[in-house]
């Protein structure tokens, strides 16, 4: 299994643009997520889904979009980026249900810089 | 609403030495609680949980961490610090029940360990 994989590594923007963050799981997790990682304020989470065709707005959803259409993808658009949100993207799958729907595991987490 | 304090943002210790990472969550139930670490430019992984059952849990690494209802506390612990210790950790916490795996983070505490 590959876990979980977010591409791409590293991106830079231009204030304006819009870009996808792309995340795969292969372990069909039904719960997928995406925080944001800035110093000093930990992990803050963006959105989430609880299984294909549906998503929910987490702590700080505005500026950012997501869609489920499959139980393996759950791509982060940003429609207009702002310097704001130059950060570390990291992308999250669980199980919801059975003995080890606790664990989360993460992907390895996209940087992305707004200029 | 559910959030969680970790006391130290930076924490430095010499190699051999005691651990001690401090967690408080505020909750009106004691809910699931975790301890993730993070090694530079890396995504998170499970150190352990709490869900049920014994208040003292143990992890990889050497790392244990004790749930007091009483003190709303979560302290991670391990009895001497190793070089590859140095990370940053953040404690986390879900609510229980509900059909999602929301996890509310602490800030983080970063971990030196000095020769």
């Amino acid at each position: 299994n590959a876990g979980v994989t977010q591409t791409p590594k590293f991106q830079v923007l231009k204030t304006g643009q819009s870009m996808t963050l792309q995340c795969a799981q292969d372990m069909n997790h039904e719960y997928m997520s995406w925080y944001r990682q800035d110093p000093g304020m930990g992990l803050r989470l963006i959105h989430y889904s609880v299984g294909a065709g549906i998503t929910d707005q987490g702590e700080v959803p505005n500026g950012y979009n997501v869609s489920r259409s499959t139980t393996e993808d759950f791509p982060l658009r940003l429609l207009s980026a702002a310097p704001s949100q130059t950060s570390v993207y990291f992308c999250a799958s669980s199980y919801i249900w059975g003995s080890s729907y606790n664990e989360q595991f993460f992907g390895p987490g996209t940087r992305l810089t707004v200029l | 609403a559910q959030s969680v304090t970790q006391l130290g943002s930076h924490v430095s210790v010499s190699e051999g030495a005691l651990v001690l990472l401090r967690c408080n969550y505020s909750s009106s139930v004691p809910p699931y609680l975790f301890w993730y670490v993070q090694y530079p430019n890396q995504g998170l992984q499970l150190l352990l949980k709490y869900t049920t059952g014994a208040t003292l849990v143990k992890g990889i690494n050497g790392f244990e961490a004790e749930f007091k209802k009483s003190e709303t506390s979560f302290h991670l612990t391990k009895p001497s610090a190793h070089m590859s210790d140095a990370a940053e950790y953040f404690c986390a916490v879900r609510h229980r029940g509900g059909a999602t795996n929301k996890l509310i983070f602490g800030t983080g505490t970063l971990l030196a360990v000095q020769p």
